[in-house]
This record gives C-alpha cells, structure tokens and sequence, in this order.
C-alpha cells in the first residue's frame, strides 16, 4: 500500500458542485502539504499544515479550503468547482524535523470541471 | 520575485549522457532538489544540494554553485526509463519550497 493515498484518483464534475479530494498517511509525518499541477507551470502549493491545529494558505489558496482532521488526514475542498479548476492535484507530506524539506508525495487526484 | 528556469525538453540517446540545467533567483536559499516525475505519476526524490559541489548517487549526480545560483542534474548511462520530467525546486528563506516548470526528458534508442 502507498505511504500516502489520495482518494478520489479521478473526478470529472460540473461548474458549480463541491468537491473534496481526500488524503491520509502513514509515514507519520507532522507536516503535509496539497500542491496543484498544470501543464507548462511548476506545482504550485494551495495549502499546508504543520500539525493538526496549524493551517496556512500558498501561493493560490482562493476558491480553495482544507480541512487537517487528524495528523494522518487532510482534505482539500472546492466549495463551488469552476473550469480552470482543472488540474491533477497532489497531496504530499514531510518530516519537519529534518527540515530538508523533502516532500512525499501520493499519486494524485486527476480533476475535471466542465 | 521568485524565479526558477529549466529548460522546457531536452532528447537524448540511449547510452550517453545528459546535463539538465536549473538557474534561480530566490528569496534566501536552504538547499536545492532534484525531483524525477514520469508522466502521469507522483514526483519522486532525486538529490538534495546545499552546500556547492557535486553529490553522486549512481547513476545520476546533481551540482550546485550557491554564487552563480545554479545546478544541473547530470544523467550516465541513459536508459529507457530515464524518459521522464525532471523537476528542480528550491528551498528558500522560509522554508517554501519553489518550483521549476519542469524539463521533460526524452529518451531514443
């Protein structure tokens, strides 16, 4: 089994609808992180979290929201999905304590907003 | 602002030998990686840099110049698999990482 796991792996959905992308670990690390991927750009962070009360927006956190509901869960929520919301969505983690900053990552949430 | 250039795609032969370049302007600096992304999949841990100098692991070794703000990622012995995204990203005054574009590889027999 992946050390990190994303759920749904696939979604196409339609302007307008909530959607939650959903991540757990097992590596027991404090810190995790949901990056966005576009063709052409690098990834870019939407939001991450230190420990379970620790909550901080990236470079592109709007129309965006998270939820940390355990040190091992962290969702990603669109609370009303539009198109260029389109993108493959990567959660990722990171022991804090090394503070190399080497990320883990799951294997992604393809995303489709028609 | 915060700037990482890599170059879009490079191609190479099977068997030889391929430097893939990374220049960056960035807020502070603690420490530059190397990430290898094939299509489709999750990026995975290449090598880490920060301090100047060469690391080798392998196949594959990665170089820094903190003054020239600069490092490239250097590949042996290509093999079909290699054909992948190379993804450089820097670490910098507060921890955030920044990332490239990517340089996506192509291998040919």
């Amino acid at each position: 089994d992946a050390d990190v796991t994303q759920t749904p792996r696939n979604r196409i959905t339609k302007t307008g609808k909530r959607i939650m992308l959903e991540c757990s670990q097992t590596k027991g690390h404090d810190r995790m992180y949901w990056y966005r991927q576009d063709p052409g750009l690098g990834l870019r962070l939407i939001y991450y979290s230190f420990d379970v009360k620790d909550i901080n927006k990236g470079e592109i956190s709007d129309g965006y929201s998270v939820s940390r509901q355990a040190q091992a869960k962290f969702s990603l929520s669109l609370e009303s999905a539009i198109p260029n919301q389109t993108a493959l969505y990567f959660c990722a983690t990171s022991d804090g304590r090394r503070d190399t900053g080497e990320l883990f990552f799951g294997e992604g949430s393809r995303l489709t907003v028609l | 602002g915060q700037n990482i250039d890599q170059p879009t795609e490079m191609t190479a032969t099977e068997g030889a030998i391929v430097q893939i370049n990374c220049t960056y302007q960035t807020s502070g600096f603690n420490g530059l990686f190397w990430y290898q992304q094939h299509a489709g999949e999750a990026p995975t841990f290449l090598s880490y840099n920060v301090l100047d100098g060469l690391e080798e692991k392998g196949r594959f070794s990665s170089f820094l110049s903190r003054s020239k703000g600069y490092s490239y990622l250097l590949l042996k012995e290509l093999q079909m698999k290699d054909s992948a995204s190379y993804l450089c990203a820097v670490l910098d005054s507060n921890y955030q990482l920044i990332w490239g574009a990517g340089t996506k590889l192509i291998i040919k027999p």
